[in-house]
This record gives structure tokens, sequence and C-alpha cells, in this order.
């Protein structure tokens, strides 16, 4: 699976919108850009994933990159649950690498 | 409906002895994985199952590790003559098929003093 880079710690507010990126510059183009977030002393969930167009769902929104060497997590509204550890993960979707490899990830604080 | 349950939430053990963790998938599911977090880091791979096969058994990091899925649902894994370096949270995951979402269970603490 490609390399993903994420700076280790970001900080926001309460109720304000939180940018968190990720760099993959070695992606393939069968690869799918997944994000999974682990609060504290719980397991890992699923967020959002892409391939190439901007993706949306309850939880945060997905911009992708045109050339698709980055990708940025969209929190629109940030709450005190939101804090936890965001991990930017590439998974392709042809070869079907069914593991998921995950990095340091980004420790995002919320600030009340 | 019922997520991913682990068994147990924590384990303390001494060094030398044998451990079993218990992973209940959701109902339906066919692939199951088994990932360990050490302090600090993210998870790491150990074992993929697609019904009671081990499709992937590369992360396992040495013969002292081996994971069970006899029925296509439950998994334990095992771990002989445990070493304080297996400390970590061992999580367990499901998902429909191979390449969909996975979810995640809680973990089981294990401590090997």
């Amino acid at each position: 699976d490609a390399k993903t880079t994420q700076p280790n710690s970001m900080e926001s507010n309460e109720e304000e919108p939180v940018h968190l990126p990720c760099n993959h510059s070695t992606i393939s183009g069968t690869d799918y850009i997944h994000w999974y977030r682990q609060l504290p002393s719980q397991g890992p969930e699923y967020v959002i994933h892409g391939l190439t167009s901007n993706v949306n769902n309850r939880m945060a929104s997905l911009a992708i990159a045109e050339d698709r060497k980055s990708s940025t997590l969209i929190l629109h509204r940030a709450t005190l649950r939101d804090a936890a550890v965001y991990y930017c993960i590439l998974r392709d979707g042809i070869q079907g690498a069914q593991k998921l490899v995950f990095g340091q990830g980004t420790r995002l604080t919320i600030n009340p | 409906g019922a997520g991913v349950s682990q068994t147990p939430s924590n384990k303390v053990t001494e060094k030398g002895k044998y451990v079993e963790l218990r992973c209940d998938p959701i109902s339906g599911h066919t692939a199951l994985y088994w990932y360990r977090q050490s302090l600090g880091q993210g998870p790491e791979f150990l074992i993929y199952f697609q019904g009671t096969g081990a499709a992937d058994d590369s992360g396992l990091p040495n013969d002292r590790f081996f994971a069970v899925r006899p029925e296509g649902s439950v998994s334990t894994l095992k771990i002989q003559r445990t070493e304080r370096g297996d400390s970590a949270v061992y999580l367990c995951a499901s998902s429909e098929r191979g390449l969909s979402e996975q979810f995640f269970g809680p973990g089981t603490r294990l401590t090997v003093l």
C-alpha cells in the first residue's frame, strides 16, 4: 500500500470547521483514500472514503485534489466528541489488499 | 444491532504463559481481521480471515502467534510463551467482504508481566 503523510497533531475550537490534511504523492490510479478515526480507549471507526470526486456523508466531507496526491478531511463544525486520532489510509481497489495499513495519524484536540 | 465484541477486555498474564483472545464479529460478516496496537502507535495488521481460512497471515510476528476461525464466525487469537513485548491492545475487526468498511471491536488489553 502507498504511504500517506499527516501532521502529528492539530488543534481547533469547538463549533469551528477543521481541515485535516493528508499527502499521498505516490498514490496509484486504483487506490481509494480512506479515513478512520480512533476515539480515546476505543477501536478505530470508519469515517469516509473516496476515489476521485469529493465525498460527503453525515460525519464529514472528503476533498480530493485534482492530481489525487493529497486530500483533506473536513469536519464542518467540530464538537468535543470529535477529539480523536485521525488516520488517512490508501487501499487498492483492484488488487484488494484487504488489511488496513495505519500510519501515526493526526491527533486532533478540540478546545471548548 | 450488536457490534464486534472482544473478550476479555483486559488480560494480565505472566511471561511464558499461554493466552487466548476471543473475537465475536458482526453477524453475517465474512471477513475478520486481527490487529495489535502498542502505546502511541497506529494499529498493526496481524491476520485476515475470509470465511474459515486465513487469507493473509503476513502480519503475525512469529510462530508463537496463531489464530483460528473454525466455523467462519468467532475467532480466537492464541499466543504461546508470552513475552513482555507482546503487551499491547489487540483489536478485532469484521467487514461484509474483503474491501468494505471495517468495524472494530473495543480491543483486549494484554499485559505480560
